[in-house]
């Protein structure tokens, strides 16, 4: 089936540091959401990206969606220890007009204080 | 607003015995969903109900059944438990089925087959 691969898997950062993740698809995407999963809970939306080349910030979150429309990025500045978590990349994909979402495998952050 | 609440949180059944797990929203969502989480796979999905009364197979769906009982309320059953299907399982809700409106989850009932 279709897959998103997002990279990297996990990454260990020390606090104050900026980081970056990206996905990428085989596929165009007409929307790209990211999402963040804190230990033992559900994924919760950060940013949703309806355009190519937007460019949306959420604090200290910025993404962008790719110019190709097959990749996306997720920036974290200024990195504190409640950043940890995973993080999941998602595109629609339509079947019959109903839409379904893909997510990657997620990048696993984990900040050092 | 409770958004989207999963019941149990946690369970663990022999194989072969039957459980079914509840997910309801309370934000009047047309579509909602039930994925996986396996530790490095992601998100996969099972089932979804684009509308009351409707259901669709995914693209794991093997081994499970939904119930969409009203437009707050879908269900997943497992019929006879296999230790395969250990996993945390998610229930996401959306707006609406025809745009690109993202979904919102639960929490997450997390279950161990032995």
């Amino acid at each position: 089936g279709q897959q998103l691969n997002q990279s990297p898997q996990s990454m260990f950062i020390q606090e104050g540091e900026d980081v970056s993740m990206n996905c990428t698809s085989s596929s165009i995407f007409n929307t790209w959401l990211w999402y963040k999963q804190d230990p033992g809970e559900g994924p919760v939306l950060l940013i949703a990206l309806y355009k190519a080349g937007e460019l949306t910030s959420n604090g200290r979150l910025t993404a962008q969606f790719g110019i190709t429309r097959k990749d996306s990025f997720l920036n974290i500045s200024a990195s504190i220890p409640s950043d940890v978590g995973i993080y999941f990349c998602a595109g629609p994909r339509t079947t019959s007009g109903t839409y379904k979402y893909i997510f990657g495998t997620g990048t696993r952050l984990k900040v050092l204080a | 607003n409770a958004g989207v609440t999963q019941t149990p949180k946690f369970q663990v059944l022999k194989t072969g015995q039957s459980m079914t797990l509840q997910c309801a929203q309370d934000m009047n969502h047309n579509s909602m969903y039930w994925y996986r989480q396996d530790p490095g796979m992601g998100l996969r999905l099972i089932y979804y109900s684009a509308s009351e009364g409707t259901t669709d197979k995914g693209e794991v769906p093997n081994g499970y059944n939904v119930s969409r009982l009203n437009k707050r309320e879908f269900s997943l059953r497992l019929e006879s438990a296999a230790p395969s299907q250990t996993s945390v399982y998610f229930c996401a809700s959306r707006e609406d089925r025809v745009s690109n409106q993202p979904q919102h989850f639960g929490d997450g009932t997390r279950l161990s087959i032995l």
